[in-house]
């Protein structure tokens, strides 16, 4: 049973570019959370997809935007990016009604120059 | 809004010496409380967790106990190995519109020498 992917691994991208990050939940899974981690931080809420719609949101701007596919799966579209865009970005999944319980991908490393 | 406050390390131990982890919490409600653990380059695993006042979360040799009087959830193990170096983050769980989301504290690396 495969978990949680994410792809690509590693990223660099420069300044004022776009980027698409990419996500497949664990197999039964229907919704998929994404998070930021800055060098050195926790992880950070940037929004959940449930049912192909966006369920909540962190204090992100609206650069960051997602999308969820019928399979489950998801992607987090970065535009106009920033130096401060740099940060490992983890992907988790979980079932809706199954409490707090989050399984999370080994992230996308995103180098932003 | 919610948050999550954890000692900052590094924290560098010997092998087999006792670990202690401060966390403690600002929380509307009584929210489920985690340990996630981080090895380099992976991503987060769910280490314990605790849903309620007094329960104690535990796994591979680490304790936690949800102290609401403290708002307090410290993670402790007796004796550290090498295989324990890692980033644990402290988080907890807040329910909203439906579904839960997580908030972590800063994490506190651990490095743990033979």
């Amino acid at each position: 049973d495969a978990g949680v992917t994410q792809s690509p691994t590693h990223l660099i991208k420069t300044r004022g570019q776009q980027v698409t990050l990419r996500c497949s939940p664990k197999s039964g899974h229907d919704t998929v959370s994404w998070y930021q981690q800055a060098l050195g931080q926790g992880p950070q809420f940037i929004f959940q997809y449930y049912e192909e719609e966006e369920r909540q949101r962190g204090n992100f701007p609206d650069r960051f935007s997602g999308h969820q596919f019928p399979n489950y799966s998801s992607e987090l579209n970065v535009n106009a990016l920033l130096l401060g865009d740099s940060a490992l970005y983890l992907c988790a999944s979980s079932l809706q009604g199954g409490g707090e319980k989050l399984f999370f991908g080994s992230g996308t490393q995103l180098s932003v120059l | 809004g919610d948050s999550v406050t954890q000692m900052e390390g590094p924290v560098t131990l010997s092998e087999e010496a006792f670990l202690t982890i401060n966390c403690t919490y600002t929380a509307t409600g009584y929210p489920s409380l985690f340990w996630y653990v981080q090895y380099p380059g992976e991503g987060l695993q769910l280490l314990l967790k605790a849903t309620k006042a007094d329960d104690k979360g535990s796994n591979k040799g680490f304790e936690a106990t949800y102290r609401k009087e403290t708002t307090s959830f410290h993670l402790e193990k007796g004796s550290v190995q090498v295989s324990d170096s890692a980033v644990y983050f402290c988080a907890l769980a807040s329910y909203e519109a439906g579904s839960y989301q997580l908030t972590f504290g800063k994490g506190t690396k651990l490095s743990v020498i033979p």
